[in-house]
């Protein structure tokens, strides 16, 4: 049974500093891992991915490193802007192109 | 083009009583999905289903629980006899096809069972 574990609930930064969320995972399958971020009373949307054949991946502002031999993924984010103050949500395809495991989410503070 | 649409947005149902919960994919997308969130808890899938077929109700739970996308209209998650336990934000995604989880999500229907 797969798991995806975000053992941090919550973390706070300063405005223009990097913020890293971090994600761990069972699964040993081929698989995406994703990245979702959540604003209260709306649903997810889309951030980033990864594929397990990479290590890095990166959009902008947002970067994802997959660390297949501790099967551990972060996201960084940098600079780090207010409006990206929300839960942030880590998923695993779990060698499905469609069902999604996600972690419990950390809720980021971005502080001006 | 409007987003993935869910009503309603909360609902409030007291025990043993039905609930319907409707989800419109993004124009275009035939494939639809529902999630469940618990408090303090990620998402969980629940069902993966195509226009009249559902293809994995894997995560739907054995009872009171039944999902269905006709051919023309909204998806429909429904629960029979709500307890306590189904309080939870109810999740709807849709894609094109089966993209690699890149599914695009609805607002979430809240349901109070009171």
């Amino acid at each position: 049974d797969q798991q995806v574990k975000q053992n941090s609930p919550s973390l706070s930064v300063q405005e223009g500093r990097i913020s890293i969320l971090n994600c761990d995972y069972t699964n040993s399958m081929f698989d995406y891992f994703l990245w979702y971020k959540k604003y209260p009373a709306e649903g997810p949307t889309f951030l980033i991915s990864i594929s397990s054949i990479k290590d890095k991946n990166e959009d902008g502002r947002f970067t994802v490193f997959l660390n297949k031999s501790a099967k551990h993924l972060s996201l960084h984010i940098v600079p780090s802007q207010p409006g990206d103050s929300a839960v942030y949500f880590c998923a695993d395809s779990g060698g499905s192109n469609y069902k999604l495991t996600f972690g419990k989410g950390t809720l980021l503070t971005v502080n001006p | 083009n409007a987003g993935v649409m869910q009503n309603p947005r909360h609902l409030v149902r007291r025990r043993g009583q039905e609930a319907r919960l409707r989800c419109s994919p993004m124009k275009g997308h035939s494939h639809v999905y529902w999630y469940r969130q618990l408090p303090e808890e990620g998402l969980k899938f629940m069902v993966y289903l195509q226009k009249e077929n559902i293809i994995d109700e894997s995560g739907m739970p054995k009872e009171r629980f039944s999902a269905e996308f006709p051919k023309e209209g909204p998806s429909i998650l429904r629960i029979q006899q709500v307890v306590r336990g189904d309080s939870a934000a109810y999740f709807c995604a849709s894609s094109p096809g089966s993209v690699d989880g890149q599914a695009f999500f609805g607002q979430g229907t809240r349901l109070t069972v009171v």
